[in-house]
């Protein structure tokens, strides 16, 4: 069975620091890799999507692959209270696109 | 454009009814998702169209549920008969082209209950 754990956290963190959201999974075989952003309440956010074959910058966002490792990483720069959000890995096999959860790390910025 | 447009926004049924659940993608997106998140099982996708045909449905949890896109503006999801534990927030996102290459917009949900 296909698992993708994440830490529920809270991850709190300064605000202007560096944010990292790990993410490990079990599937060997998996090839794409999303991010995912939800505010209390709110509907989720695809944030990231990388595959295997390479790490994707986006502004103050940084997806990491380690596949030897079976992780993911999230890395937020230069945090603000407004990331202060659950974020959601999600791992998918192939050319899928329905992949495997986690259950998300809840990251709290703070002034 | 209104963005991705869900409803009803809340449905309270009791188990063993039809329940229909809508979505109106954004004009223009090819792709369209079906997810859903619970507390106990976190958010799942259940389904996605391309060009309204479903290309994966592998999300499904059971026959009970359904899905469909007659056209480029509309689908629904449908679960007969709905049990409790098919209570959850039912989200519907579309996009203009795969995860890969595009954002994806989500619509404000539909929360289900089933008594």
């Amino acid at each position: 069975q296909k698992e993708v754990e994440q830490n529920s956290g809270p991850l709190s963190v300064p605000e202007g620091a560096i944010a990292s959201l790990n993410c490990t999974y079990s599937d060997r075989g998996s090839q794409s890799f999303f991010w995912y952003r939800q505010y209390s309440g709110k509907s989720p956010e695809l944030i990231m999507f990388i595959y295997s074959n390479g790490d994707k910058e986006d502004g103050r966002f940084t997806a990491q692959l380690n596949k030897a490792s079976q992780y993911v990483s999230l890395l937020i720069r230069d945090s603000q209270p407004s990331d202060s959000a659950t974020y959601l890995c999600a791992v998918g096999q192939g050319g899928s696109y329905i992949p495997t959860f986690g259950r998300g790390t809840s990251l709290i910025v703070h002034p | 454009d209104a963005g991705v447009i869900q409803s009803p926004r809340h449905e309270v049924t009791e188990m063993g009814q039809e329940v229909t659940l809508r979505c109106k993608p954004i004009s223009g997106h090819d792709y369209l998702f079906w997810y859903r998140q619970t507390m106990m099982r976190g958010l799942e996708l259940l389904i996605y169209f391309n060009n309204n045909v479903p290309i994966d449905d592998s999300g499904m949890p059971e026959d009970r549920f359904s899905a469909k896109m007659p056209n480029a503006s509309f689908s629904t999801l449908k679960i007969q008969p709905s049990e409790p534990r098919d209570s959850a927030v039912y989200f519907c996102a579309s996009s203009l082209g795969p995860p890969s290459y595009n954002e994806q917009f989500f619509g404000p949900g539909t929360r289900l209950t089933v008594l």
